[in-house]
C-alpha cells in the first residue's frame, strides 16, 4: 500500500535561514512524488514533481527536492526563507491524479 | 489563466438543508476532481469526473451527489449532511484525468454543518 510521512508536524525558521521539509514514501513501484503548498485559506498549488531522470528536481518560488530511493525520501530544500514562505507543505505519491495520496502536513512557520 | 473558482467561500448549513457547491474552470481541462480536507488534515480525493463522466467515486455517502454539467463546472449538491462533514471542500482540474500533469486547486469552500 502506498503512504507517505511527514515527520514534522510544525518547523519554525528565521527568515533568511535555510529550510528542509521531510517526506518519507512507501509505495510498490516507482513513486512519482509531488510537494504542494497551501497557504492560510487557498487552495494547494503544486511547487515541483518528480517522476524520472535528474533525482533533484528544481521548482518554483526556489524550492528544490531530492529524491533518494535507498532512503525512500523526498525531502523540500529551500536556501533562504522569506516570510512569505509561511504556510502549510503537504508531500504527496502517485501514480497518476487519480490516486494521489497526500501527507499530513507541514506547518511552516516564519520568524522576523 | 490558471484560475479555479469555486463558490462561495463559506457555507453554513443545518442537517435538514439542501445546498450545492460551485467549481469552474476554463483552462479546457477534461479532469475535475472534489476533494475534502478536515481541519489539520490532508485533502482526501472524493470525486473523479473525466470527460464529464464520473470516473472515481471514493466510497463517498450518497449525501454528497456530484454533478458535471459541462466540461468546465464541476458542482457538489450536499443533502442531509452531518456535523462530522464540516470541512474546506476543494475542486481541482487538469488536463487529463489519467495522467499526472498538473492538477490547479480552488480556493475552497468552507462548509459548517450544524
Amino acid at each position: 500500500a502506498q503512504s507517505v510521512t511527514q515527520p514534522d508536524i510544525h518547523i519554525t525558521v528565521s527568515e533568511g535561514a535555510s529550510l528542509e521539509l521531510r517526506c518519507n514514501y512507501s509505495y510498490g513501484a516507482t513513486p512519482y512524488l509531488f510537494w504542494y503548498v497551501q497557504s492560510p485559506g487557498q487552495g494547494l498549488q503544486l511547487l515541483l514533481k518528480y517522476f524520472s531522470g535528474d533525482t533533484l528536481v528544481q521548482g518554483i518560488k526556489g524550492f528544490e527536492a531530492e529524491f533518494k530511493r535507498s532512503q525512500s525520501s523526498f525531502n523540500l530544500r529551500k536556501p533562504s526563507v522569506h516570510w512569505s514562505d509561511a504556510a502549510e507543505y503537504f508531500c504527496a505519491v502517485g501514480r497518476n491524479n487519480n490516486d494521489m495520496r497526500f501527507g499530513a502536513g507541514t506547518r511552516l512557520t516564519v520568524k522576523p | 489563466d490558471t484560475e479555479v473558482t469555486q463558490t462561495p467561500k463559506h457555507l453554513v448549513m443545518g442537517m435538514t438543508n439542501k445546498k450545492s457547491l460551485k467549481c469552474e474552470q476554463h483552462m479546457g481541462h477534461r479532469a475535475m476532481y472534489w476533494y475534502k480536507q478536515k481541519a489539520k488534515k490532508p485533502p482526501e480525493l472524493m470525486f473523479v469526473y473525466s470527460y464529464e463522466k464520473l470516473s472515481i467515486n471514493e466510497s463517498v455517502p450518497s449525501r454528497f451527489s456530484p454533478e458535471c454539467p459541462n466540461s468546465s463546472l464541476l458542482n457538489l449538491h450536499l443533502h442531509a449532511l452531518q456535523p462530522e462533514d464540516s470541512a474546506l471542500y476543494l475542486c481541482a482540474s487538469s488536463q487529463e484525468g489519467t495522467g499526472t500533469d498538473t492538477q490547479y486547486f480552488g480556493p475552497g469552500t468552507r462548509l459548517t454543518v450544524l
